[in-house]
């Protein structure tokens, strides 16, 4: 069945440091990948996404790298600042349907 | 422009009770799926509403049921709650497949409605 998983729940880095979150999928149907941040409180927010057309998609400190051989995914944040502090979730969706498929989320901890 | 709008922010019930959470999406979006996110887990997909009609549909029971209306906000209703029931509830708007620009961004959800099942 469809599945994405995370392969670290807990990450801890310090600041100025870069942080980089890892993500496996299964479904080798998915062609559209996002990563969302979630701070306390607050909805999912959109950081970056990728086609699986692509191997890498660059965004302001955030770089997603997808490798379609290994169905991995992962987000990388340049010089991790205090406010990056939250929890990230992958997440994958076929383009044919809008249903898109959460990861568990790996809980991110900057350190002054 | 206001984003997608949910009440309430928290609510607490009684097992056995009826819970009804609304949602308005972002403005220009006419799709609406809700999620159930229990502590310390990803969302998971409930059902999306378009045209006011249930389009797709997660791994949850009938006592999960939803409404769209003409104006593209939306309802769930959740019947019979079990303690299990209680999490963050989430809602996001986004536009139909085949109406978006290929490859944008799928979802914009809203902050949630926390509900407590005693």
């Amino acid at each position: 069945g469809e599945s994405v998983g995370l392969h670290l729940p807990t990450l801890s880095v310090q600041e100025g440091d870069n942080s980089i979150i890892n993500c496996a999928y299964s479904n080798s149907a998915s062609d559209y990948f996002i990563w969302y941040k979630q701070e306390s409180g607050k909805g999912p927010q959109f950081i970056i996404d990728i086609r699986s057309n692509m191997d890498k998609r660059q965004g302001q400190r955030v770089t997603v790298l997808l490798n379609k051989t290994v169905k991995h995914l992962s987000l990388q944040i340049a010089a991790t600042q205090p406010g990056d502090s939250a929890v990230y979730f992958c997440a994958e969706n076929t383009d044919s349907y809008d249903k898109v498929i959460f990861g568990p989320g790996t809980s991110l901890s900057v350190i002054p | 422009d206001a984003g997608v709008t949910q009440s309430p922010t928290h609510l607490i019930k009684t097992r056995g009770q009826q819970v009804t959470l609304r949602c308005s999406p972002k403005s220009g979006h006419d799709t609406v799926s809700w999620y159930q996110q229990a502590l310390g887990q990803g969302p998971q997909f409930i059902f999306q509403y378009y045209e006011e009609e249930e389009r797709q549909r997660g791994n949850f029971p009938d006592r999960f049921s939803g409404h769209q209306f003409p104006n593209y906000s939306s309802e769930l209703n959740v019947n019979a709650l079990l303690l299990g029931d209680s999490a963050l509830y989430l809602c996001a708007s986004s536009l139909a497949a085949g109406r978006r620009i290929s490859g944008a961004n799928v979802l914009t959800f809203g902050a949630g409605s926390r509900l407590t099942v005693l």
